[in-house]
């Protein structure tokens, strides 16, 4: 069975700082993806950033990158820079790669003080 | 165009009536999701339509029916509303193979 965990139910920082949130996940699948998306306040979901199971790079994508340590399952999503633009909540998922159905952890609700 | 629609955007219903929720995608995508979220939870996956054939989660098998009459449109069904399905019910929408969802704005549900 597949699980996400984020752990965090809120984080918060300052204008500019960077931010870390984190997630931890169980799959017995040997391929897969971890997502990162963010709830906007209207409520659409926005995809930030994606980590292959096969890639051992970290990604980057702007001012989002992604610490992946796959032997410990589990991913951090990091906001460089952060802005009050950036509040919201943030939540992980993992794709098992079927059909691209995704399990989603429970959130972090970031709020980022001007 | 990367857009998923969703009408309405705020649905109240009656318990015992049955509610009809609406999505369209204009991006030619194979697969049309539907997930359900509540206040501090995780969104979890109803049911989704690869192409024509739709796959209802085992644990909702029951409680929501789908139609996809062609490859923009989708809509989620509830025949009874029960107190319970108050929240917020979000469609996405994929290409085949390893790509992201696109995600609507949602459709919040309020059962009285």
């Amino acid at each position: 069975a597949q699980r996400v965990t984020q752990v965090q139910p809120t984080g918060s920082s300052q204008w500019g700082e960077e931010v870390t949130l984190d997630c931890s996940y169980e799959t017995s699948e040997y391929f897969y993806r971890i997502f990162w998306y963010r709830q906007l306040f209207s409520g659409e979901m926005v995809f930030l950033i994606y980590q292959p199971s096969f890639d051992t790079q970290n990604q980057r994508s702007g001012r989002y990158s992604v610490v992946f340590q796959k032997s410990f399952k589990s991913i951090s999503l990091v906001i460089s820079a952060s802005q009050p633009e950036d509040s919201g909540t943030y939540f992980c998922a993992l794709s098992d790669g079927s059909f691209n159905k995704l399990t989603f952890g429970a959130g972090t609700r970031l709020a980022v003080c001007p | 165009d990367t857009t998923v629609k969703q009408n309405p955007r705020y649905k109240l219903a009656r318990v015992g009536k049955p509610v009809n929720l609406i999505c369209s995608q204009t991006m030619n995508h194979d697969t049309m999701y539907w997930y359900q979220k509540k206040p501090n939870q995780a969104p979890k996956l109803l049911l989704f339509y690869y192409d024509k054939i739709l796959n209802r989660e085992a644990d909702t098998f029951e409680k929501f029916q789908s139609s996809r009459p062609n490859n923009s449109f989708c809509s989620l069904y509830i025949g009874s509303a029960g107190l319970e399905y108050s929240a917020m019910y979000l469609c996405a929408s994929s290409r085949d193979g390893p790509e992201t969802l696109y995600f609507g704005s949602g459709t919040r549900l309020t059962v009285l």
